[in-house]
């Protein structure tokens, strides 16, 4: 199976560290997205690449957070200084501009928890 | 910008019972319409889509119909199972196209019990 893989699935970490997140797209698929789900709530965008270009970046994203699609394939999300507001789901979907109505292909997730 | 309102509250039902899931929608346009599964410890799925009015999406005995007039898309089973057991979110992409970052609602959760 070559779906959507994110890495690690769960994370503790104490309030102050820095987290990395990766998640590896679908190998063909040309746009990958971030996501942030808190319990109990539906997932809220983060950001989005096409290729290796971050297209747009949602407020939720402060300047704590940093996400990467250097050579628009794989994507990291680093998170600075982490603070207990951080703790929540980290989903990443990617998706095919090509395709007639592209479906986005979610992974498994990150959970994140900040001690 | 566009958004999502879903039923309050988690929804119990005993096996072979009938589901409805509200699902209603504000949005610039006629995007696309999305109804997507996590079931218990998975990331999402897409369940079903509809991409016009009048649209019907079906998959795995569940169907929703774009219905522009009441601005609705609700989710509906005609038998449940066990297996069912999951949160539902129902989703729309920006503006009225159908692709670019989803808006979610808050999600349904579903336990079906034998």
């Amino acid at each position: 199976d070559t779906g959507v893989s994110q890495d690690p699935r769960h994370k503790i970490t104490k309030r102050g560290q820095n987290v990395t997140f990766r998640c590896d797209p679908i190998s063909e698929h040309n746009r990958l997205y971030w996501y942030r789900q808190t319990l109990g709530q539906g997932p809220e965008f983060l950001t989005y690449f096409q290729n290796e270009a971050q297209l747009e970046k949602s407020r939720l994203l402060s300047d704590r957070f940093s996400a990467e699609r250097p050579k628009g394939s794989f994507s990291t999300l680093e998170i600075q200084r982490t603070e207990q507001g951080d703790s929540a789901m980290y989903l990443c979907a990617s998706s095919f501009t090509g395709a007639v109505h592209n479906e986005q292909f979610f992974g498994p997730g990150t959970r994140l928890t900040v001690l | 910008g566009n958004s999502v309102t879903q039923m309050e509250g988690p929804v119990t039902l005993s096996e072979e019972a009938f589901l409805t899931i509200n699902c209603t929608y504000t949005a610039t346009g006629y995007p696309s319409l999305f109804w997507y599964v996590q079931y218990p410890g998975e990331g999402l799925q897409l369940l079903l889509k509809a991409t016009k009015a009048d649209d019907k999406g079906s998959n795995k005995g569940f169907e929703a119909t774009y219905r522009k007039e009441t601005t609705s898309f609700h989710l509906e089973k005609g038998s449940v199972q066990v297996s069912d057991s999951a949160v539902y979110f129902c989703a729309l992409p920006p503006g009225g196209t159908s692709y670019g970052k989803l808006t979610f609602g808050q999600g349904t959760i579903l336990t079906v019990h034998p």
